[in-house]
Order: C-alpha cells, then sequence, then structure tokens
C-alpha cells in the first residue's frame, strides 16, 4: 500500500462546476500538507499550503486537512477551463533528517473542465 | 526573477547508454531536490542538498544514478547504463532554506526516453 493514495481520475467536469479532489494517507506523522498544479510539460507548482488540520481558503481554491481520518481534500469552486490540469497532493514529516523536507507525493488526479 | 531551468528537456538514449541532466535552482536557494515522474505515478524522491552538507541520496533507485551539485548552485544527476525503465520525467527543485514548511519550486523537467 502506497504511503498517499491518490485517484488518478481522469475527472471532467463542466465550466462552473465545484470540484472535489482527494487523497487519503497513512503516516500519521505528516504535518504539511500541499496541493500542487501541474500543467502539460510543466513542473509542478505550489498552489494551496496547509500546516496540521483546518481549512484554508485563497480565491476560488479551499484546502482541507482532516488528520483524525488522514484525509485532504482540495475544492475548487467556480470552475475554469484553465483550471484544466493534474493536481498532486503531497505531504511530509517534520523530523527533518539534514533539513530536508521530502515531500511524499499523491499520484495526481488529472481534470478536465469543459466549457 | 528566473525560475529553476532544467537541461535538456527531452532526451532520448539508447538502452546502456550513460546521460546527465543537469538543473540550475533558483539564485539563492541553498536547498535542491531531484525527483523522477513515471507515467501514472507521482512524483518519487531522489536526492536532496543542503548548503554544503552531504546530501540525502536515500530515494536513489541504484547505484547507477548519482548526482552532484558544485559550488552550492548549479547539479547534474547521472544515470549510467540507462535501462527502459528509467525513462520517465526528472524533476529539479530548489527551496530557499532547510527546514519544514519551506517551499519547493520546480523546474519544467528533463523527459528521458531509453530506447
Amino acid at each position: 500500500q502506497k504511503e498517499v493514495e491518490q485517484d488518478p481520475g481522469p475527472l471532467s467536469v463542466p465550466e462552473g462546476a465545484i470540484v472535489s479532489l482527494n487523497c487519503t494517507y497513512s503516516n500519521s506523522a505528516f504535518q504539511y500538507f500541499m496541493w500542487y498544479r501541474q500543467y502539460s510539460r510543466k513542473g509542478p507548482e505550489l498552489l494551496m499550503y496547509t500546516y496540521s488540520s483546518g481549512n484554508k481558503e485563497d480565491g476560488r481554491f479551499t484546502a482541507q486537512v482532516d488528520k483524525s481520518s488522514k484525509y485532504i481534500s482540495l475544492f475548487i469552486r467556480d470552475s475554469q477551463p484553465s483550471d484544466s490540469a493534474t493536481y498532486l497532493c503531497a505531504m511530509s514529516d517534520p523530523q527533518l533528517i539534514q533539513g530536508a523536507q521530502k515531500l511524499v507525493f499523491g499520484q495526481g488526479t488529472r481534470l478536465t473542465i469543459n466549457p | 526573477g528566473a525560475g529553476v531551468s532544467q537541461s535538456p528537456s527531452n532526451k532520448v538514449t539508447e538502452k546502456g547508454k550513460d546521460v546527465e541532466l543537469r538543473c540550475d535552482p533558483i539564485s539563492g536557494h541553498t536547498a535542491l531536490y531531484w525527483y523522477r515522474q513515471s507515467l501514472g505515478q507521482g512524483l518519487e524522491f531522489l536526492i536532496y542538498f543542503q548548503g554544503n552538507s552531504a546530501p540525502d541520496k536515500s530515494g536513489l533507485p541504484s547505484d547507477r544514478f548519482s548526482a552532484e551539485r558544485t559550488g552550492g548552485s548549479v547539479s547534474t544527476l547521472t544515470i549510467q547504463r540507462t535501462q527502459q525503465e528509467d525513462s520517465a520525467v526528472y524533476l529539479c527543485a530548489s527551496a530557499r532554506r532547510q527546514g519544514g514548511g519551506d517551499t519547493q519550486y520546480f523546474g519544467p523537467g528533463t523527459r528521458l526516453t531509453v530506447l
């Protein structure tokens, strides 16, 4: 079993829909939780960053972390065609080795927003 | 300012050949990471450099893989005697400082194809 599980999709929704992306994980030591967006043939870019449990909102994006269930979510409101990309969840353990923040990534969910 | 750059963007090689992949991190970033992204897989940590400290090589899949970072800046990932299973996108990321919670900025990646 992988440390981080993410449904690879693909997920296709109409423009304006609310999108929900999720990841589950098994390592209870994870404290930092991130969502990256990756356009085709590009490197991942950080979208949302959360420490420990709770919600965080940034414009149309909301990240939720439920540590008791080892479950994180990313919600996209009023989705736009420009949101079409692969979304990767990532998390890390604050017990650093030589200061490294080694991120453990989910498989990525491929999202398409149809005009 | 300039982001993380990687070269070449694409590399096609024959099985058994050696390849070198280059990463130029963001100026002033002391931490540098290499990841591998295989088809249908999430990003897999390979190696981490922080300043002048010994690198964390715990993610390298075999002794055919090695990396160095010269002058605390440019890094080269070398794969010797390439195999078809080495085909993947190799991503480099840099971060401003060591420690938990720091944002990693990714380059566009090098797409390696081993025939």
